[in-house]
């Protein structure tokens, strides 16, 4: 079974605190992808990272880092410095190697940060 | 980069009424677009998957004499919400996909969404 957990359903910090959201996945594909996405009130979905199966280099953009652990198929995600733009409901999911099938989500993360 | 869109962005209908939700890849072909449910504080349900000049295939539970969705050309899926109840009440998301090898084959671009709101 192909699954996606996330573990942390609502998380609240206070600005320039650093927060990570945990992220892990069930498969059996050698090859898929992982993504995060970002859903503010608004309710579009800002896509954030994708990672593939063979790349488990760590990625740094600007306060956002990804960490991907393929021994623990984890994929955290984490925000230095938060600020309260960030609050957001966050989304980790899943690609299998499949070509025409949809993505695999996890329950999403609520991040509330505060002033 | 690839750009999905949505319309309407937001509808509201009475009961017994249809509802027709347009997504449209507008930079690339999509050969494959998804259609999601998102009810609040919840995660997105993925309702069908539609390919380009074939049936849709529903997710178990679907009804897809409720759920009508075409996909007539590369670049257009509509979503027909048929005689609508509130219960029908819902965030709806498309995505699509570009032709396998085409460098929008291996990532989702999402719709920004459509809120139906049926009274």
């Amino acid at each position: 079974a192909q699954k996606v957990t996330q573990a942390q359903t609502e998380i609240s910090v206070v600005e320039k605190e650093d927060v990570t959201l945990d992220c892990v996945y069930e498969t059996r594909d050698t090859t898929y992808y992982l993504f995060w996405y970002k859903q503010p009130p608004s309710g579009e979905l800002v896509f954030l990272i994708r990672r593939n199966s063979f790349d488990e280099q760590n990625e740094i953009s600007g306060r956002y880092s990804w960490n991907f652990q393929k021994s623990t198929s984890s994929f955290n995600f984490t925000i230095t410095a938060s600020q309260v733009v960030d609050s957001a409901v966050y989304f980790c999911a899943l690609h299998p190697d499949q070509a025409g099938t949809a993505l695999i989500f996890g329950k999403g993360t609520t991040l509330s940060v505060s002033s | 980069g690839a750009v999905v869109s949505q319309h309407p962005s937001r509808v509201i209908c009475k009961s017994g009424t249809s509802v027709k939700i347009e997504c449209r890849s507008l930079d690339f072909q999509a050969t494959t677009m998804f259609w999601y449910r998102q009810f609040p504080k919840q995660s997105l349900m993925l309702m069908a998957t539609s390919n380009e000049g074939s049936k849709a295939t529903y997710e178990q539970g679907v009804e897809k004499d409720k759920f009508l969705i075409n996909h007539a050309s590369l670049t257009l899926s509509t979503l027909t919400v048929t005689s609508a109840h509130p219960e029908d009440s819902s965030f709806y998301i498309c995505s699509a996909n570009g032709y396998p090898g085409a460098s929008t084959a291996d990532t989702q671009y999402f719709g920004p969404g459509t809120r139906l709101t049926v009274l």
